[in-house]
């Protein structure tokens, strides 16, 4: 059975940094593209990056640029986004998900930004 | 604002049909395909269908996608209390170099 589990969520101040990681068990991680994606409280779906099987190839929506970076560990079948220089509107519960469109999904991790 | 657009909202009563849009552009829809998405009420989104119309395994056959020039659309057969989700078309957009979702639809069955 494919289980993504993320971990990592919490409160943080405007400015601050936070790791997100996403553990996978049930299949060939290191086979399959990964996904972040986020949703903000009362919002839509927002994708924020993905990384190829090999960590070779990595693409990000705009806002996220230079501050978020996704990254992945093949050996421990886990995904991580590190957050940094967070803003309020970072606030948002993330996904991880498998593939580049999301065949499975976790249960989230909320990351609240706020003073 | 969503680079695809979908309807906010739509309502049909239970067993009846319903369609949800989703319109992009040549760099998205035209070019790339589509997905959708059901997310219930408190929990993650499912994928429903993939590649404009194929459905992972354990997707019921009422649920049906296709795709038309810059637009797709997603099809409920025999609708049921427990579809009462929302709904959620995605693609690449290869002109943004991202995955870009529509806003999402909010399905009622009254």
């Amino acid at each position: 059975e494919v289980q993504l589990v993320e971990s990592g969520g919490g409160l943080v101040q405007p400015g601050g940094s936070l790791r997100l990681s996403c553990a996978a068990s049930g299949f060939t991680f290191s086979s399959y593209w990964m996904s972040w994606v986020r949703q903000a409280p009362g919002k839509g779906l927002e994708w924020v990056a993905n990384i190829k099987q090999d960590g070779s190839e990595k693409y990000y929506v705009d806002s996220v640029k230079g501050r978020l970076t996704i990254s992945r560990d093949n050996a421990k079948n886990s995904l991580h986004l590190q957050m940094s220089s967070l803003r309020a509107e970072d606030t948002a519960v993330y996904y991880c998900a498998r593939g580049r469109i999301g065949d499975y999904w976790g249960q989230g991790t909320l990351v609240t930004v706020s003073s | 604002q969503s680079v695809l657009t979908q309807p906010p909202s739509v309502s049909a009563a239970p067993g009846q049909k319903v369609t949800i849009s989703c319109s992009g552009s040549s760099s998205n829809i035209g070019n790339n395909y589509v997905s959708w998405y059901q997310q219930l009420p408190g929990t993650a989104p499912k994928l429903l269908i993939y590649d404009n119309n194929k459905r992972p395994s354990g997707i019921p056959d009422r649920f049906s996608g296709s795709k038309s020039g810059t637009s797709a659309t997603l099809g409920i057969t025999g609708l049921q209390t427990g579809d009462e989700a929302d709904y959620y078309c995605g693609t690449w957009d290869s002109s943004l170099g991202a995955v870009v979702f529509g806003g999402g639809t909010k399905l009622t069955v009254l």
